[in-house]
């Protein structure tokens, strides 16, 4: 099955840095890629996805980049704000409709 | 739209006692799903049901069972709750037909003495 492989476990940047948190996926035939914000005592929601047919997609402060060849994906935060900090998913799905999630990041954002 | 609702939002159990969890959700959404948030563990899915009248298990299923009740609720038993079941559970949804965005609910934090 698939196996999703996310880091860091937890990350701390300043406000105004950029935040990078990279996910590895082992199933070739994974062509759905989500990520998830967790806020704490809420559930996971979803802030941007990215499908295979796409190298990159951005959303304002948002973007993640998606490369097939060496099965991995990224999400990069410019300009963080201390309301970025959260827990933060990737999950990799193949249309089955069972995605696999990562273990999660925890960003902090220092003001 | 309400979205994911889950009840109860947070419960103590004996060792042994019985409970459900409840799901519901009114996006009409086929694919319903039940995962466990453990730290360090990310989501693990424990059940899940890809339309009304199906379920199928999970990567940790054992000492669960589920109900896909109708199109909009699906339950979660606990049948004899041990302490390793101590954990926070989201209930979420899929539309499917090629829209894989999962919304979740707002979880249920359970304690198992």
């Amino acid at each position: 099955g698939e196996n999703v492989e996310q880091h860091p476990s937890t990350l701390s940047v300043q406000e105004g840095d950029s935040a990078v948190i990279k996910c590895t996926y082992s199933d070739s035939a994974s062509n759905y890629f989500p990520w998830y914000k967790q806020e704490l005592g809420k559930g996971p929601q979803l802030i941007i996805d990215i499908r295979s047919n796409v190298g990159e997609k951005k959303d304002q402060r948002i973007a993640v980049t998606l490369n097939k060849t060496a099965k991995h994906f990224s999400l990069h935060i410019t300009e963080t704000q201390p309301e970025d900090s959260a827990v933060y998913f990737c999950a990799a799905s193949g249309g089955s409709y069972i995605p696999t999630f990562g273990r999660g990041t925890s960003l902090i954002v220092h003001p | 739209n309400a979205g994911v609702t889950q009840t109860p939002k947070f419960q103590v159990l004996k060792t042994g006692q019985s409970m459900t969890l409840q799901c519901a959700q009114d996006m009409n959404h086929n694919s319903m799903y039940w995962y466990r948030q453990d730290p360090g563990m990310g989501l693990r899915l424990i059940y899940y049901s890809a339309s009304e009248g199906t379920t199928d298990k999970g990567e940790v299923p054992n000492g669960y069972n589920v109900s896909r009740l109708n199109k909009r609720e699906f339950s979660l038993r606990l049948e004899s709750a041990a302490p390793s079941q101590t954990s926070v559970y989201f209930c979420a949804s899929i539309l499917a037909g090629g829209q894989e965005t999962q919304y979740f609910g707002p979880g249920t934090r359970l304690l198992v003495l």
